[in-house]
């Protein structure tokens, strides 16, 4: 089945550890997004990548870098993890950006952990 | 900025009552989503609006797209144990942003 795929589904790291998050998606989408959700909260947009193009949320903090290295593959790079780094963060994708279907389409989650 | 507000924030039903829950917005969106997230799992795509007045059926859910393009509801009928999680809606503006509702906690009295 086409999916979307997210490793690990758990993650531990200490105070400013660097920690990468991995994202994967057999469906050939041309856009994937990264968000960040907090207990009982919204999802919240990070960055996206449509295709190559990446493009960052105004208000997303420094401390967060992507890579997209090819179509199937993303990675979210938390460079000095903070405790108020603690979240589920959720990827997601979609085949386009602005045309009429643009549904996004969810993996399960990395439950990351801050110690 | 935009506004979209999500309501109620938790419903507490019996198992086979009917649920509503509605989502407006402050500006015009063209496309309404609806997502259920289960604890521990990434939201999962249920209804997907895209035309003011639009009514979309998927098994027991119903989700319609308000003909003024700033509102949305989903209806739930005969509510079982699995349909317990929470619920988002989120609209797409004319700058394909997509807006998040707050959610709606759905609980089923035992």
């Amino acid at each position: 089945d086409a999916m979307v795929i997210q490793n690990p589904r758990y993650q531990v790291t200490q105070f400013g550890k660097p920690v990468t998050l991995s994202c994967s998606q057999t469906l050939n989408h041309n856009v994937m997004y990264w968000y960040q959700q907090k207990s009982s909260q919204a999802p919240k947009l990070l960055f996206h990548y449509y295709d190559k193009d990446f493009n960052n949320e105004a208000d997303t903090p420094d401390n967060f870098q992507s890579r997209r290295p090819n179509t199937s593959f993303c990675f979210l790079d938390i460079r000095s993890p903070g405790l108020g780094d603690a979240a589920m963060y959720l990827c997601a994708t979609s085949r386009d950006r602005s045309s009429g279907v643009n549904e996004q389409f969810f993996g399960p989650g990395t439950r990351l952990t801050v110690l | 900025g935009q506004q979209l507000n999500q309501s109620p924030q938790s419903m507490f039903i019996q198992e086979g009552e009917d649920v509503s829950m509605n989502c407006t917005s402050s500006s015009i969106f063209n496309t309404w989503l609806w997502y259920k997230q289960d604890p521990g799992e990434g939201p999962v795509l249920l209804i997907a609006l895209y035309k003011a007045g639009e009514l979309t059926s998927n098994g027991r859910l119903t989700a319609q797209f308000g003909i003024t393009r700033k509102d949305s509801f989903l209806n739930i009928s005969a509510s079982i144990p699995s349909d317990v999680g929470i619920y988002f809606c989120a609209g797409r503006d004319s700058n394909y942003q997509l807006i998040w509702g707050a959610g709606t906690k759905l609980i089923i009295k035992p």
